[in-house]
C-alpha cells in the first residue's frame, strides 16, 4: 500500500516557539492532504485540508494564522504550529488519499508536547 | 455535515471469540466506508473498507456489513487474537476523490489471552 511519512516523530519544545512537522507521500502523489489533531483516548479530529499549490482549507474553529499550512510540492505539506502553547501538545496526524479515490493513508504521527 | 457514532466504546472478549463494532452515519450521500485500526503511539491503519454499492465485504478474519437503508455498518473480528487489540475506528465518506472522512469516537478492544 500507499506509504505517507511524518518528520519528526515526537518533539518537545518551550511555549511561545513554533514548530513544524513534516507530512510527505513517499511512493505518490497527492495534491490534497488532510491533517488531523488526536487528543488522549478520543477521535481524530480534521483540522484542515491542505491543497498543493493554493491555500488551505480549514475546519471551524481551527486558527488559520496559528496553524500555518504549506503544500509545497506533490509529496510534502508542512504544518506548522505558532507561538505553541501547554494546550497545543497533541498528537498529529497527516493523510493523503491516493490517486483521487476515497481511500487514505495515514502518517505514523507526531506527538507534540509543549511545556 | 456527517456524523458518525460507533459504539460500543470499549470491548473485551476472549481471544478465539468474535468482535463486533458497530456504527451508523447520518448523511445519506456517504459511500464509502473505511475501518482503520489504531495502535498505541501509532497512525491509523486502514484494514478494510466498503462502497456503498456492496453489502458485505470479508477479508480472512475480518468482515464489514453495510446496511444503507438502515445507514448502519459494522466490522466483524472472528476468531480474535491478543494483537487484535487496540483501537478501531469506523469512519465514513462522501463524493469522489479527495473527500474528508468522518471518524468514528473509536472502540478500544482488549483481546485476553
Amino acid at each position: 500500500g500507499a506509504v505517507v511519512s511524518q518528520h519528526p516523530s515526537r518533539v518537545i519544545c518551550k511555549s511561545g516557539t513554533s514548530v513544524k512537522i513534516e507530512c510527505r507521500s513517499l511512493d505518490f502523489q497527492a495534491t490534497t492532504m488532510f491533517w488531523y489533531r488526536q487528543f488522549p483516548k478520543q477521535s481524530l479530529m480534521l483540522m484542515a485540508t491542505s491543497n498543493e499549490g493554493s491555500k488551505a482549507t480549514y475546519e471551524q474553529g481551527v486558527e488559520k494564522d496559528k496553524f500555518l499550512i504549506n503544500h509545497a510540492s506533490l509529496t510534502l505539506s508542512t504544518l506548522t504550529v505558532t507561538s505553541a502553547h501547554p494546550e497545543d501538545s497533541s498528537f498529529y496526524i497527516c493523510s493523503a488519499p491516493l490517486g483521487g479515490t476515497n481511500e487514505q493513508f495515514f502518517g505514523p504521527g507526531t506527538r507534540l508536547t509543549v511545556l | 455535515g456527517e456524523n458518525v457514532e460507533q459504539h460500543p466504546s470499549t470491548l473485551s472478549v476472549q481471544e478465539g471469540d468474535s468482535a463486533v463494532i458497530k456504527c451508523t452515519y447520518s448523511d445519506s450521500a456517504s459511500n464509502y466506508f473505511p475501518w482503520y485500526k489504531q495502535e498505541l503511539g501509532k497512525g491509523p491503519q486502514l484494514i478494510i473498507d466498503i462502497r456503498s454499492n456492496v453489502g458485505e465485504k470479508k477479508d480472512q478474519r475480518i468482515a464489514v456489513t453495510l446496511n444503507k437503508t438502515a445507514k448502519h455498518f459494522s466490522l466483524h473480528i472472528t476468531e480474535t487474537q491478543p494483537e487484535d487489540s487496540a483501537v478501531y475506528f469506523c469512519a465514513a465518506s462522501s463524493g469522489g476523490g479527495y473527500q474528508k472522512v468522518t471518524f468514528g469516537i473509536g472502540t478500544k478492544l482488549q483481546v485476553i489471552p
